[in-house]
C-alpha cells in the first residue's frame, strides 16, 4: 500500500525552528518529486515546498523562501522540512505529498500539526 | 506568481443536482489543472489530473474540461458522499498555486 507518514509537528514559540519528517513506503520512492502542502485553521490549501527526486533541485513558496528547506534521504524513504524562523502565520497542518509526475499530487499523508505561538 | 481564481465560493446543493465549479488562471496553463476533494478532518483527494483525467478509482460523475485560462469540474449527479470542498491546482510553473476552494453543501 502506497502511504505517506508525517510526524515532527509541535508547539513552538515565533522565532523558533522545528523540522517535519515523512516516511514514505509502498511505492519506489527515488523516483518521485514529493512536496510539502499546508493549511491554516479554516484556510485553504496552500503549496509550501517541492523537492525533485534526487534531492537536487528545490522550490519555494515565497511566504517560506529562506526560512524554510526541503531535503530527502533516498536510502531512508524519508523527506523533511527543515523550518527556521517560524511566525504566526505559519500555524498550520502540513501535508506530505507525492508529485505524480507533473501532473499534481496523488498521494498525501494524514498532516502534521504546527502551531506558533 | 500565477493567480487562481475559483469560483463559486460555496454552492448549495441536493442530492442528484448537477453541480459546476470553474477555475480561472491569470495566464495560460495549457492542461496542468488538477482537481482535488477534502472532507473535514482528511487529506486532500486528487479527482482529476491533466484538466480532464479521471484519477483511478474516482467515480465517473466527475467530470473536467478546459485549456488555457478556463477550467471546470462538473459533478453530474451529487451524492451525499460528495459534500465536500473542492480545489483546483494549476500545475504548470512554480510556485504551484490552489484556487481559494468551493465548499458544496447540502
Amino acid at each position: 500500500e502506497v502511504q505517506l507518514l508525517e510526524s515532527g509537528g509541535f508547539l513552538v514559540q515565533p522565532g523558533g525552528s522545528l523540522r517535519l519528517s515523512c516516511a514514505a513506503s509502498g511505492f519506489t520512492f527515488k523516483n518521485y518529486a514529493m512536496s510539502w502542502v499546508r493549511q491554516a485553521p479554516g484556510k485553504g490549501l496552500e503549496w509550501v515546498s517541492t523537492v525533485n527526486g534526487g534531492g537536487v533541485t528545490t522550490y519555494y513558496a515565497d511566504s517560506v523562501q529562506g526560512r524554510f528547506t526541503i531535503s530527502r534521504d533516498n536510502s531512508k524513504k524519508m523527506v523533511y522540512l527543515q523550518m527556521n524562523s517560524l511566525r504566526a502565520e505559519d500555524t498550520a497542518i502540513y501535508y506530505c505529498a507525492k508529485r505524480f509526475g507533473g501532473y499534481g499530487m496523488d498521494v498525501w499523508g494524514q498532516g502534521t500539526t504546527v502551531t506558533v505561538s | 506568481a500565477i493567480r487562481v481564481t475559483q469560483s463559486p465560493s460555496s454552492v448549495s446543493a441536493s442530492v442528484g443536482d448537477r453541480v459546476t465549479i470553474t477555475c480561472r488562471t491569470s495566464q495560460g496553463i495549457t492542461n496542468d489543472l488538477g482537481w482535488y476533494q477534502q472532507k473535514p478532518g482528511e487529506a486532500p483527494k486528487l479527482l482529476i489530473y491533466a484538466a480532464s483525467t479521471l484519477q483511478s478509482g474516482v467515480p465517473s460523475r466527475f467530470s473536467g474540461s478546459g485549456s488555457g485560462t478556463e477550467f471546470t469540474l462538473t459533478i453530474s449527479s451529487l451524492q451525499p458522499e460528495d459534500f465536500a470542498t473542492y480545489y483546483c491546482l494549476q500545475d504548470y510553473i512554480n510556485p504551484l498555486t490552489f484556487g481559494g476552494g468551493t465548499k458544496v453543501e447540502i
